[in-house]
């Protein structure tokens, strides 16, 4: 079956980029969109954004101007950058297959089991 | 931004009994809804969509309900591999969101 695995640095500087990617075994990452959500300590979950094979990308409002989503189907990966982190970044990161079509948001059938990504100097 | 706010935070019940946990939308979200399930170290897991479908292999004690604003997940009978964290997430608006999540603990 269709599994997804987080991996990057689990420590990160402040103001440096974030970095992390997921790969996509038991699948081919073609024809879906795939999301990265995270939760900081103690707070909720938080949709970052999504991207489709193609290249297609949308995101939250909120982190827009520091996210980078990018696709490898050679590889059957995906990646996360988020520039200028600080502690607020701090976070377990998740990587999710979304079900959303070029017209409709939907849920997300699959997810990985999450990384903790600490900003901390 | 819609905003999700499940209740309780926390819900202590016995093995066997039943529990109820609810999801309220700060707007209406129709029945865009779906809920999850996250036990510790593991993925989280699609329980529900359209706020009252099982996503596939979800045993049947789940069951879900709801539209507009309220929301609610029920477990007829709770077994030992249920308790866990339970989060709803709404999918009428483009920025998908999430409650705060209920734990289900052991009574």
């Amino acid at each position: 079956q269709v599994q997804l695995q987080e991996s990057g640095p689990g420590l990160v500087k402040p103001s440096e980029t974030l970095s992390l990617t997921c790969s996509v075994s038991g699948g081919s990452i073609s024809s879906y969109y795939w999301s990265w959500i995270r939760q900081p300590p103690g707070k909720g979950l938080e949709w970052i954004g999504y991207i489709y094979n193609s290249g297609t990308t949308n995101s939250n409002p909120s982190l827009k101007s520091r996210v980078t989503i990018s696709v490898d189907t050679s590889k059957n990966q995906f990646s996360l950058k988020l520039s200028s982190v600080t502690a607020a970044d701090t976070a377990v990161y998740y990587c999710a297959r979304d079900i959303s079509t070029v017209t409709t948001v939907y849920w997300f059938d699959l997810w990985g089991q999450g990384t903790l990504v600490t900003v901390s100097s | 931004e819609i905003v999700m706010t499940q209740s309780p935070a926390t819900l202590s019940v016995s093995p066997g009994e039943r529990a109820t946990l609810s999801c309220r939308a700060s707007q209406s979200v129709s029945s865009d809804l779906a809920w999850y399930q996250r036990k510790p170290g593991q993925a989280p897991r699609l329980l529900m969509y359209a706020a009252s479908t099982r996503a596939t292999g979800v045993p049947a004690r789940f069951s879900g309900s709801g539209s507009g604003t309220e929301f609610t997940l029920t477990i007829s009978s709770l077994q030992s591999e249920d308790f866990a964290l339970y989060y709803c997430q709404q999918y009428n608006n483009w920025i998908r969101t999430f409650g705060q999540g209920t734990k289900v603990e052991i009574k």
